[in-house]
């Protein structure tokens, strides 16, 4: 069984740092892209940043980038998002999520519950 | 504002069929076949409904159904039952982007 577990959310200020990570099981990580899609408040979802499954290629929102970095340990079944520079415009749940073999088709067919970041003073 | 424009709500009855529409561009929705649609009930994990415009995943219920015309793709659920409440959301490769991107999603109530 898939299964994805985040971690790593909680209460920062603005200009702070954090790193979510996601535990992943069930499946062989190395295989699949990887990605972290976000949910303001009260908005719909926005896709945030994807990686493949080597790990060799990343790929950001511009409303990121620069400031958020995706990152994966395969040998340890996991995923992480260092996200640097943090502002109240980044509040929201972050879900970690599955690709297919093929990330060109942009499919995410697994999801994790996600781990909300709330950046307040 | 979202890439792909969904409405905002769609409501029926038990029994019913709704559709919901995801309306883009040439350079996603109506220039590839790579669209998905996810059920969301609030808290809890997004689902994978329909992948590819029209196929379904393992285990989900026939009754969800996925087209396309031109540049907008539709997700019909028929038969609602109350489990179906929930938000939905279309996504889509495109050519803009190295990401995917998302419609603004659509609230179904069911009556």
């Amino acid at each position: 069984e898939v299964q994805l577990l985040e971690s790593g959310g909680g209460l920062v200020q603005p200009g702070g740092s954090l790193r979510l990570s996601c535990a992943a099981s069930g499946f062989t990580l190395s295989t699949y892209a990887m990605s972290w899609v976000r949910q303001a408040p009260g908005k719909g979802l926005e896709w945030v940043s994807a990686i493949s499954g080597s790990g060799s290629s990343a790929y950001y929102a511009d409303s990121v980038k620069g400031r958020f970095t995706i990152s994966r340990d395969n040998s340890k079944n996991a995923l992480y998002l260092q996200m640097n520079s943090l502002s109240a415009e980044d509040t929201a749940v972050y879900y970690c999520a599955k690709g297919t073999v093929t990330y060109a088709k942009r499919i995410l067919d697994y999801w994790g519950q996600g781990t909300l970041v709330t950046v307040s003073s | 504002q979202s890439a792909l424009t969904q409405p905002a709500s769609v409501s029926g009855s038990p029994g019913q069929s709704i559709t919901i529409s995801c309306t883009g561009t040439t350079s996603d929705v109506g220039g590839y076949n790579y669209v998905s649609w996810y059920q969301h009930h609030p808290g809890k994990a997004p689902k994978l409904m329909i992948y590819e415009v029209s196929n379904r995943p393992s285990g989900v219920s026939n009754r969800f159904s996925g087209s396309k015309s031109g540049n907008t793709a539709s997700l019909t659920i028929s038969g609602l039952q109350a489990e179906d409440e929930a938000d939905y959301y279309c996504s889509s490769y495109t050519s803009s982007s190295t990401l995917g991107v998302f419609g603004g999603g659509t609230k179904l109530t069911v009556l």
